[in-house]
């Protein structure tokens, strides 16, 4: 099984700060995804095949990355990004989510 | 407009069984993959379960497999999770998705339900 270690695991960021997340998959993977979820909600679709935006999604949110490493930045935080966010392989069964980082704001 | 609507959660004895129901409307059913992820209180999200769009095959992680059962009625746009040998472990909101796309990674979850809670206690 592939495991997804992300990084950090909590941070807090101003608003208009850049940040970004880290994925590091322990074997190489096709594709990261991205999803973000606010407390007491579903999961929400962020990036899919590492760097395309879902639908209806800012684009102050990128992906990037290949084979282990891959990252999510916001290009300038806004109070509404605070959430955890979880990658996702799909690349080797089972599918794996990392354990997720919690983005506060400062 | 897409949407998955769970029902079938609530409280159950370790050992019995339970059945999630997920109903779709807004899409072509029996166009899509579907899956269920789970994710026990306070803790991250864990896969548990997916099926191919005809229904014709299915698949499990290690943790769940010979004890949950993913079905579909494209019929009546349903899809189903039925959980047999409950453990303590199981407990958690479970999440049905609807699964787009495929090539060189399976399909991924693109929409997801609001969820269902399955607490299994005695």
């Amino acid at each position: 099984e592939i495991v997804l270690t992300q990084s950090p695991t909590t941070m807090a960021a101003s608003p208009g700060e850049k940040v970004t997340l880290t994925c590091l998959a322990s074997s190489s993977v096709n594709y990261m995804y991205w999803y973000q979820q606010k407390s007491s909600a579903s999961p929400k679709l962020l990036i899919y095949y590492t760097s395309s935006l879902a639908s209806g999604v800012p684009d102050r949110f990128s992906g990037s990355g290949s084979g282990t490493s891959y990252s999510l930045t916001i290009s300038s935080m806004e109070a509404e990004d605070a959430a955890i966010y979880y990658c996702l392989q799909l690349t080797s069964t089972p599918p794996t989510f990392g354990a997720g980082t919690k983005l506060e704001l400062k | 407009e897409v949407q998955l609507v769970e029902t079938g959660g609530g409280l159950v004895q370790p050992g019995r069984s339970l059945k999630l129901s997920c109903v779709a409307s807004g899409f072509t059913f029996n166009n899509y993959w579907m899956s269920w992820t789970r994710q026990a209180p306070g803790k991250g999200l864990e896969w548990v379960a997916s099926i191919t769009n005809s229904g014709g095959s299915t698949y499990y992680p290690d943790s769940v497999k010979g004890r949950f059962t993913i079905s579909r009625d494209n019929a009546q746009n349903t899809l189903y999770l039925q959980m047999n040998s409950l453990r303590s472990e199981d407990t958690a909101t479970y999440y049905c998705t609807r699964d787009v796309g495929g090539g060189y990674d399976p399909p991924f979850f693109d929409y997801w339900g609001q969820g269902v809670m399955v607490t299994v206690s005695s």
